[in-house]
């Protein structure tokens, strides 16, 4: 069965400090997608990146950046440089072939001035 | 361009009453459909997913139902609300197949069950 962990529940920085949220998930399949979503206090969800289980390049978008790794079923997300903005809810997701999207618990990222 | 539409925005009902949120997509066809609920403070929980008209799986099935009358509408339903039901309900959209996306939310709406 497939499933998402993420592991932290709350993190707090203060501006500028570089940040990691966790995401470790697990299936059968050979065929995978994996996402990212922020959700501001607004409350709608913002895709960041789709990545498939037969890309194992690592990203960067400005500050963005994710790191998969299939050895530890691993995709993590590190903002550099955090500002007040990045406060949200970001939640890590897995989808199957065929199946439904599934997401972790969630993290909630607090970021200070 | 894609489009999802999910209304009301927020809505309040009391308790026993019956629930109707409908969630339409443009644009696109024979979409994956899904329903989501968030529950205060917490992540995001499959209700509902469908591949097609009257293909639904149930993930959650308490007293919650959903119905897909048309390729690109999505209801979700009750007969009764209990309290446990208020939350931030997501409805959403993606595609399969060849180009599998990833999913796009509609608006959400915030349900309080009085």
């Amino acid at each position: 069965a497939q499933k998402v962990t993420q592991a932290q529940t709350e993190i707090s920085v203060v501006e500028k400090e570089d940040v990691t949220l966790d995401c470790v998930y697990e299936t059968r399949d050979t065929t995978y997608y994996l996402f990212w979503y922020k959700q501001p206090p607004s409350g709608e969800l913002v895709f960041l990146i789709r990545r498939n289980s037969f890309d194992e390049q690592n990203e960067i978008s400005g500050r963005y950046s994710w790191n998969f790794q299939k050895s530890t079923s691993s995709f993590n997300f590190t903002i550099t440089a955090s500002q007040v903005v990045d406060s949200a809810v970001y939640f890590c997701a897995l989808k199957e072939a065929g199946t439904a999207l599934i997401f972790g618990k969630g993290t909630t990222l607090s970021v200070s001035s | 361009s894609q489009t999802i539409h999910q209304w009301p925005a927020t809505l309040v009902q009391p308790v026993g009453s019956p629930l109707s949120l409908e969630c339409t997509v443009e644009g696109t066809s024979n979409p994956n459909l899904y329903w989501y609920r968030q529950a205060a403070g917490r992540g995001l929980q499959l209700l509902f997913y469908s591949v097609g008209i009257g293909q639904i799986s149930s993930e959650v099935p308490q007293n919650l139902s959903a119905s897909r009358p048309q390729d690109r509408q999505f209801i979700l339903s009750s007969k009764k609300l209990l309290l446990s039901d208020s939350g931030f309900y997501l409805c959403a959209w993606s595609d399969e197949g060849e180009r599998t996306t990833e999913a796009f939310f509609g608006q959400g709406t915030r349900l309080t069950v009085v």
